[in-house]
């Protein structure tokens, strides 16, 4: 069973509102993934991390979304500015390494923005 | 740029029939291929994944074979249970892309009495 934490898993805000989500990745794995997933299941890939190094991440060009691994602290996810559209489920997952290697996601914060 | 895709949205089928979904993807470089499965309310989480030495992964009773020259990694089972009810998931993850999965649409699989 997967061991990566995500609090809070439902998470209501107003639009415009600031809206924070925190991942605890399983012990010992380096890599984090953030993804959202959308009322039709399909996977939007966000950012990664290995340590608190970022790997990848989408052009958030809109800037509303920020992402950070701090040693010693939960991976977050925050959006500064909620929008309607951003209403989904926001998985974390984390690996030992990257490539041909399981990924172990949590699962997830639900995001409601009204 | 790399894709997976599942044609299926939804599979219905009875118990004890025979399951195939499928995924065919497009990679530039040979990918690592996955499928993941989500049950209602739970974590995605690995059902199968490709080896290297193409070798058949079997898992639960499912099976898929990756071919390379159709760029296919469809699922099987042979016989469907009601708890094989769930979103499936086929995944790739190339070699250059820092271990970014990318996802097919799903296929929702739903198993009837």
């Amino acid at each position: 069973n997967s061991k990566v934490i995500q609090t809070p898993r439902y998470l209501v805000k107003g639009q415009g509102q600031k809206a924070k989500m925190r991942c605890i990745p399983e012990k010992g794995h380096p890599v984090v993934f953030w993804y959202q997933q959308n009322k039709n299941n399909e996977f939007k890939f966000l950012i990664n991390f290995q340590n608190q190094e970022v790997l990848q991440q989408i052009d958030m060009t809109e800037k509303r979304f920020s992402a950070e691994c701090p040693s010693n602290s939960p991976c977050s996810l925050e959006i500064q500015s909620s929008e309607a559209g951003d209403s989904a489920l926001y998985l974390c997952a984390s690996s030992r390494r990257t490539g041909n290697t399981e990924v172990f996601f949590g699962k997830g914060t639900r995001l409601t923005v009204v | 740029g790399d894709s997976v895709t599942q044609t299926e949205g939804l599979v219905t089928l009875t118990e004890g029939l025979p399951v195939m979904l499928n995924c065919t993807y497009q990679s530039t470089y040979s990918p690592f291929l996955f499928w993941y499965v989500q049950h209602l309310n739970e974590a995605p989480k690995l059902l199968l994944k490709s080896f290297t030495d193409n070798k058949r992964p079997e898992h639960q009773g499912f099976h898929a074979t990756l071919h390379k020259s159709s760029s296919s990694f469809h699922l099987q089972k042979s016989s469907a249970q009601l708890s094989d009810s769930a979103l499936y998931y086929c995944a790739l993850s190339d070699r250059c892309n820092q271990g970014k999965l990318i996802f097919g649409q799903g296929t929702k699989l739903s198993i009837k009495p």
